[in-house]
C-alpha cells in the first residue's frame, strides 16, 4: 500500500504570506490521483483540491495544488484569517491513505 | 442541498458491537460509492470501509477487515457500518463520506463518535 507523509507537521504564518504543504507518496501515484482537505476543529473535512491541480467548486482561488509522481504540493497565496486550520492529503490509487496533516497556525 | 447525517455512535465495551447509520439526501445516492472515514481523538484521518453503488464491491481496511461490515439500502438512501469485536483503538469520530469516484471524498456528515473503554 501507498503510505503519505506531509511536511512540516505544523507552521506558523502571518496573513497574507504565501505557505506551501509537501506530500510525498511512498510510491508514485498514477493519473495524480491525489486530494488535498482543510479541517477546522470539531468539523468535518472539506475538500479543496482533486486530482493533484483541480480546485473544488467554491474553494477560493489562492488555493492550488501541483504536483506529480511521488512529490505534491499545496499552497496557499495569500494567507486568510480563515485558512487557519490543519491539511491533509490523500492519495486514491490503489489505496486510499491519507498524510498526517499540516496544522497551520497563526504566527 | 447535500447532506450526511450519522448516528449510532456511542460508548461500548471492548469486544462489544455497535451499528452506524448515515441518512443521505440532495444527491442520486444509488449513483456514488459510499465510505467511512474515521478520526482518533487528536488523529488525522483513516479511511475505513467503502461500497459500491449497487452493494456488490466492498473495500476495507485490513485491521477492520472480518470485524466491521460495510451495507447500503438505496431505497432508504443510507449506508451502515456494523462494528463487531470493538477494540479500543476504534475509538474514534467516524465520518460518512461520498466517494467519486470511488476516489477521493467530497460530501461529508458530521461525525458520530465511538468510544471503546471498560
Amino acid at each position: 500500500d501507498i503510505q503519505m507523509t506531509q511536511s512540516p507537521s505544523a507552521l506558523s504564518a502571518s496573513v497574507g504570506d504565501r505557505v506551501t504543504i509537501t506530500c510525498r507518496a511512498s510510491e508514485s501515484i498514477a493519473y495524480s490521483r491525489l486530494a488535498w482537505y482543510q479541517q477546522k476543529p470539531g468539523k468535518a473535512p472539506r475538500l479543496l483540491i482533486h486530482d493533484a491541480s483541480t480546485l473544488e467548486s467554491g474553494v477560493p482561488l489562492r488555493f492550488s495544488g501541483s504536483g506529480s509522481g511521488t512529490e505534491f504540493t499545496l499552497t496557499i497565496s495569500g494567507l486568510q484569517p480563515d485558512d487557519f486550520a490543519t491539511y491533509y492529503c490523500q492519495c486514491y490509487h490503489i489505496n486510499k491513505a491519507f498524510g498526517q496533516g499540516t496544522k497551520v497556525e497563526i504566527k | 442541498e447535500v447532506q450526511l447525517v450519522e448516528s449510532g455512535g456511542d460508548l461500548v465495551q471492548p469486544g462489544g458491537s455497535l451499528r452506524l447509520s448515515c441518512a443521505t439526501s440532495g444527491f442520486t445516492f444509488s449513483d456514488v460509492w459510499m465510505s467511512w472515514v474515521r478520526q482518533a481523538p487528536g488523529k488525522g484521518l483513516e479511511w475505513v470501509a467503502n461500497i459500491r453503488q449497487d452493494g456488490g464491491l466492498k473495500g476495507y481496511l485490513a485491521s477492520v477487515e472480518g470485524r466491521f461490515t460495510i451495507s447500503r439500502d438505496n431505497a432508504k438512501k443510507s449506508v451502515f457500518l456494523q462494528m463487531n469485536s470493538l477494540r479500543a483503538e476504534d475509538t474514534a469520530v467516524y465520518y460518512c463520506a461520498t466517494d467519486l469516484p470511488n476516489g477521493y471524498f467530497l460530501s461529508w456528515g458530521q461525525g458520530t463518535l465511538v468510544t471503546v473503554s471498560s
